[in-house]
């Protein structure tokens, strides 16, 4: 079956970027779309198509995909930036998860 | 607004059964495929089932195959996930989501309900 593996935390400093990496086999070659969730909350999608902002996301948040890695960049990170991402791509009739990643602003 | 509200989830012994609902609003019910995706404790997100705009074409994750089923009713807006011969490893909150289309192929999940808790424990 098919795997996207991400790193399990990532740290920055307010105000810098933070980059949060999934890999997988041919990524480049699917859709790949992110999500963020924060503590007691459902889940919020933030990237669609690799690199398609909905409404309300504000444009500091960006997406790319090629080869084999999908990366979500966060400029001038903040505290409200916070909380578990997880990419998902979809493959044979089944959509895949990330591991998720728990973004920390220190 | 779009709206997804997610109902049934309550503690099950191993080996039971449950059914959860999901009321949909907002938005023409028949026009998007829906989907259920779970968060199991200190665990992450898991794509559990969808069903296609119309109900003719359902997705299961190999974790749910066969002992799973997913449906949704147009007359009441709602989706239901049948689960039959449940697991410890099924404990978690249910999401409902709504895709983008009719069928959730490359879909994403832009609207989701609040979540619904089921906890599978003798």
């Amino acid at each position: 079956s098919y795997e996207l593996t991400q790193p399990p935390s990532v740290s920055v400093s307010p105000g810098q970027t933070a980059s949060i990496v999934c890999s997988g086999d041919k990524l480049g070659d699917k859709y790949v779309t992110w999500y963020r969730q924060k503590s007691g909350q459902s889940p919020v999608l933030v990237i669609y198509k690799d690199d398609k902002r909905p409404s309300g996301i504000p444009d500091r948040i960006s997406g790319s995909n090629s080869g084999n890695t999908a990366t979500l960049t966060i400029a001038g990170t903040q505290s409200l930036d916070e909380g578990d991402y997880f990419c998902q791509a979809w493959d044979t009739d089944t959509a895949v998860f990330g591991g998720g990643t728990k973004l920390t602003v220190l | 607004e779009e709206r997804l509200v997610e109902s049934g989830g309550k503690l099950v012994q191993p080996g039971g059964s449950l059914r959860l609902s999901c009321v949909a609003s907002g938005f023409p019910f028949s026009s998007y495929a829906l989907t259920w995706v779970r968060r199991a404790p200190g665990k992450g997100l898991e794509w559990v089932s969808a069903i296609s705009g119309g109900g003719d074409r359902p997705y299961y994750a190999d974790s749910v195959k066969g002992r799973f089923t997913v449906s949704r009713d147009k007359s009441s807006n709602s989706l239901f996930l049948q689960m039959n011969r449940l697991r410890v490893e099924d404990t978690a909150v249910y999401y409902c989501t709504k895709g983008d289309g009719v069928l959730p192929d490359n879909d994403y999940l832009e609207t989701w309900g609040q979540g619904t808790m089921v906890v599978v424990s003798s």
